[in-house]
């Protein structure tokens, strides 16, 4: 099945700074990539995705970028806010199954 | 926010006892699914369900079962708690109609298995 890995675990950065972090992916199958944002007692929800027939995406301060070639994608934040601390994760879903595989999540603290 | 449901959302239970988690969405979303989620281990899917009676194996499935009678109710048993399955547990709900296929999470379950 599809592993998906996450980098860094922990992430700290002053406010006004960007913050990058980055997924790999194993099933060259998988055709969707979510990102999920998960505040302290609540479920993850959708921030941005990506779908792999487009390279990058963009929604304000956040951008995802994807590299099928390498299998790889990454979720870019500028201009960080202290309300983007969170534990962030990424997904890969394959075409040919309904099934989400997540990262291992990337908690960021954004220093005021 | 999706109109997705879990309950209860705090339970502590004794080791070898049986334990329902229940799952009520208000979407008629075709796929359900739940997911455990640990430190270090992010979100591991657990069985997963695309219709009514309709139900498949994630990646950790061993010692738990799944029931899908209604298309709004998911059912998490677990057969016979044990430690290892303390865990915060997560529904999701997913429509994979078109080009939607963003799934929406519940605010998740926190299990302790004493």
């Amino acid at each position: 099945g599809e592993n998906v890995e996450q980098h860094p675990s922990t992430l700290s950065v002053q406010e006004g700074d960007s913050a990058v972090i980055k997924c790999t992916y194993s099933d060259s199958a998988s055709n969707y990539f979510p990102w999920y944002k998960q505040e302290l007692g609540k479920g993850p929800q959708l921030i941005i995705d990506i779908r792999s027939n487009v390279g990058e995406k963009k929604d304000q301060r956040i951008a995802v970028t994807l590299n099928k070639t390498a299998k790889h994608f990454s979720l870019h934040i500028t201009e960080t806010q202290p309300e983007d601390s969170a534990v962030y994760f990424c997904a890969a879903r394959p075409y040919n199954f309904n099934k989400f595989y997540f990262g291992s999540g990337t908690k960021l603290n954004v220093k005021p | 926010d999706a109109g997705i449901t879990q309950s209860p959302r705090h339970k502590v239970t004794e080791t070898g006892t049986p334990v329902t988690l229940r799952c009520h969405q208000t979407e008629n979303h075709r796929y359900m699914y739940w997911y455990r989620q640990d430190p270090g281990h992010g979100l591991r899917l657990i069985h997963y369900s695309y219709g009514v009676k309709d139900t498949d194996k994630g990646e950790v499935s061993d010692g738990y079962s799944v029931s899908r009678s209604k298309t709004e109710d998911f059912l998490l048993t677990l057969e016979s708690a044990t430690s290892s399955q303390t865990s915060v547990y997560f529904c999701a709900i997913n429509p994979e109609e078109g080009d939607s296929t963003e799934a929406f999470f519940g605010q998740g379950t926190r299990l302790t298995v004493v």
